[in-house]
């Protein structure tokens, strides 16, 4: 159990809507990443969030884009669904920026866009 | 840039014999190397890591690998399965202050009874 949860837990949408997903992090912990996992490979980073700002980002199109709360809540939203953004959401959190060493992974969101 | 290759796709192996699974990885920097586990319909849960020092990594489950330099190698080993270890296995690097874990493609760990 890492504190680290998510919802929901399963999504369907279809192409061309958009979707929020959520994540609330460990509490204390200010650094929230997310991670796309297509099925059948390794998690791709999206971005990461320090103290509600971006902090850095993978390559991925600004359709993909992020919130971070001062509760430990964090969303990631992607616009204008393509049929390859079918896949499982990842968020992490950890108590310090860029430290990827000390992150704990959420259970995931599995989004399929029909 | 780093990049992660996991050589096996998919590793069968009988309940209570040894296995190993393999990672090399690239990077011009200085790296940090990660293992995690995922279970069907899980998360990622972090098995070890190596960020510096000892060579060998001890983890969670009687995993444990090594870290080679010269090879850019980061296998993974157990003396003994148990069918719970059934699951796919990811091997990931980071650069040393990096803000982002790299990846690779996993291997899907079967044990047979």
């Amino acid at each position: 159990e890492t504190g680290v949860t998510q919802s929901p837990t399963h999504l369907i949408k279809t192409r061309g809507q958009q979707v929020t997903l959520r994540c609330s992090s460990q509490s204390g912990h200010n650094t929230v990443s997310w991670y796309q996992q297509a099925l059948g490979q390794g998690p791709q980073f999206i971005f990461q969030y320090y103290r509600e700002e971006e902090n850095g980002r993978g390559n991925f199109p600004p359709r993909f884009s992020g919130l971070q709360f001062p509760n430990y809540s964090s969303e990631l939203n992607v616009n204008a669904l393509e049929l390859n953004d079918s896949a499982l959401y990842l968020c992490a959190s950890s108590p310090l920026a860029g430290a990827v060493d000390t992150q704990y992974f959420g259970p995931g969101t599995r989004l399929t866009v029909l | 840039a780093q990049s992660v290759t996991q050589l096996d796709s998919q590793v069968p192996v009988f309940e209570e014999a040894p296995v190993e699974l393999r990672c090399n990885y690239s990077s011009s920097v200085s790296v940090y190397l990660f293992w995690y586990v995922q279970y069907p319909n899980q998360g990622l849960q972090l098995l070890l890591k190596y960020l510096s020092g000892s060579t060998l990594v001890k983890g969670i489950n009687g995993f444990e690998a090594e870290f080679n330099k010269s090879q850019t190698s980061f296998h993974l080993r157990k003396p003994s399965v148990h069918i719970s270890d059934t699951a796919e296995y990811f091997c990931a690097v980071s650069g040393a202050g990096s803000y982002q874990l790299t990846f690779g493609k996993g291997t899907k760990l079967s044990v047979i009874p």
